[in-house]
């Protein structure tokens, strides 16, 4: 089972500011199949970015995805308040789908 | 518009099981898989399993949740069933069903919280 390692556990940050949150997997992951869902409180998650880098219908371009092989990154390039969430990481490889433990956003 | 509508919260004691329904609309029912995701209070999501409801295959359920978990599907009603069984207090969780596209979770049902308490 691929591991996947979220960090920071919590970045707090001011609206306006640049957000990179960083997805570390135990073994290489393809680009296809890595993802960043959004969560809200008292919400289900939302497809924010998939396949790495693409972004998912309806969500804005400030956020971006990067990276390949292990290591990946989402960034929100200007907090905007409705920014302010929990961040999840998942990939999918062999009939398995595994989830980072979340980073959080919070407002500084 | 694609939905997905689960049902209601539900309590149940130690040892007994919970069916929670996930019913899909505004797409071919049988041409997408469906996943099973569930959040314990105050912690991360953790996937449980992936089923397909036209049948064809095999259902994969994570190694924690095998013999645990059932799923099936009604497709005249386009709703997907899971089933836990001899629950634990530490099935007390907010259960989702996620719509399956290109292995991604692309539509998200709005979740059902399930209660184990004695």
């Amino acid at each position: 089972e691929i591991l996947l390692t979220q960090s920071p556990g919590t970045l707090s940050l001011s609206p306006g500011e640049r957000a990179s949150l960083s997805c570390r997997a135990s073994q290489s992951v393809s680009n296809t199949y890595l993802a960043w869902y959004q969560q809200k409180p008292g919400q289900a998650p939302r497809l924010v970015i998939y396949g790495a880098s693409r972004r998912a219908t309806g969500i804005p371009d400030r956020f971006s995805g990067s990276g390949s092989g292990t290591d990946f990154t989402l960034t929100i390039s200007r907090l905007e308040p409705e920014d302010f969430a929990v961040y999840y990481c998942q990939q999918y490889g062999a009939s398995s789908w595994t989830f980072g433990q979340g980073t959080k956003v919070e407002v500084k | 518009q694609v939905q997905l509508v689960q049902s209601g919260a539900e309590v149940k004691k130690p040892g007994a099981s919970v069916k929670v329904s996930c019913k899909a609309s505004g797409y071919i029912f049988t041409s997408y898989y469906m996943h099973w995701v569930r959040q314990a209070p105050g912690q991360g999501l953790e996937w449980m399993g992936v089923f397909n409801p036209n049948g064809q295959t095999t259902t994969t359920y994570a190694p924690k949740f095998q013999g645990r978990v059932t799923v099936t599907a009604d497709t005249s009603t386009s709703t997907v069933y899971m089933e836990l069984s001899s629950l634990r207090s530490d099935d007390t969780a907010v259960y989702y069903c996620a719509r399956v596209d290109a292995g991604l979770m692309d539509v998200w049902g709005k979740g059902t919280t399930v209660t184990v308490s004695s």
